[in-house]
């Protein structure tokens, strides 16, 4: 089965600085999805990227995908105090719906 | 356009004791799913609803987990009788995949602690 596992990593940036966080998976995907859990949150869909998709952007949101290696990362740019939450990378299969997540990082952002 | 909803937000429990969960998904939200975030571990899938009907329930760990969803609406999710490992966060998430629109939206999650 699909499976999206971040590298285990807790960041700890100060503010304005970037954060770099990667994820990597097993088998092949069809699209790679990045979610953002504040304290007590619940999870926001971030980004999507596709697998034929190679990087993708939203404001201050950076994704490359590798199919080749299986791994994907996410660069958050010029970081926020409200950036400081955990960060978890799904994938999804061709013919299925259901997501696979990974255990998350936890990225705390300074001011 | 309201969230994904669930209720309760926190719900502390004895072990031997049932507890029910519900998840309000986006109006016109053909797809739902459950998820549960078992403490230091990934978050994992449960089960996946089109409308009413069942669609893929190969992540329910054993039957002492129920999950409905009549009319197509609202779901809930029954643990009966909670044990001590039944602990952690339940998710729920709706989806209308149409086109590029391809994002699921989460709700809360339901904190359960089974003591």
């Amino acid at each position: 089965s699909q499976q999206g596992e971040e590298d285990p990593q807790a960041l700890s940036i100060q503010e304005g600085e970037n954060a770099t966080m990667n994820c990597s998976y097993k088998t092949s995907i069809n699209n790679l999805q990045w979610y953002r859990q504040n304290s007590g949150r619940g999870l926001v869909h971030l980004i999507l990227i596709r697998s034929n998709e190679r990087e993708k952007h939203s404001g201050r949101l950076r994704v490359t995908l590798d199919t080749s290696k299986k791994s994907s990362s996410l660069l958050i740019t010029a970081s926020r105090a409200a950036d400081t939450a955990s960060y978890f990378c799904a994938t999804d299969g061709w013919g299925n719906n259901r997501l696979a997540f990974g255990k998350g990082n936890q990225v705390v952002v300074i001011p | 356009e309201a969230g994904v909803t669930q209720f309760p937000s926190h719900s502390v429990i004895e072990k031997g004791q049932t507890v029910t969960l519900r998840c309000d998904p986006i109006s016109g939200h053909d797809n739902l799913y459950w998820y549960r975030r078992v403490m230091g571990k990934e978050i994992k899938f449960l089960l996946h609803f089109v409308k009413e009907s069942k669609q893929d329930e190969s992540g329910m760990p054993n039957n002492r987990f129920l999950a409905e969803r009549t009319g197509g609406t609202y779901s809930t999710l029954k643990v009966q009788p909670a044990e001590l490992e039944d602990s952690g966060v339940y998710f729920c998430a709706s989806s209308q995949v149409t086109g590029d629109n391809y994002g699921y939206t989460f709700g809360s999650g339901t904190r359960l602690t089974v003591v």
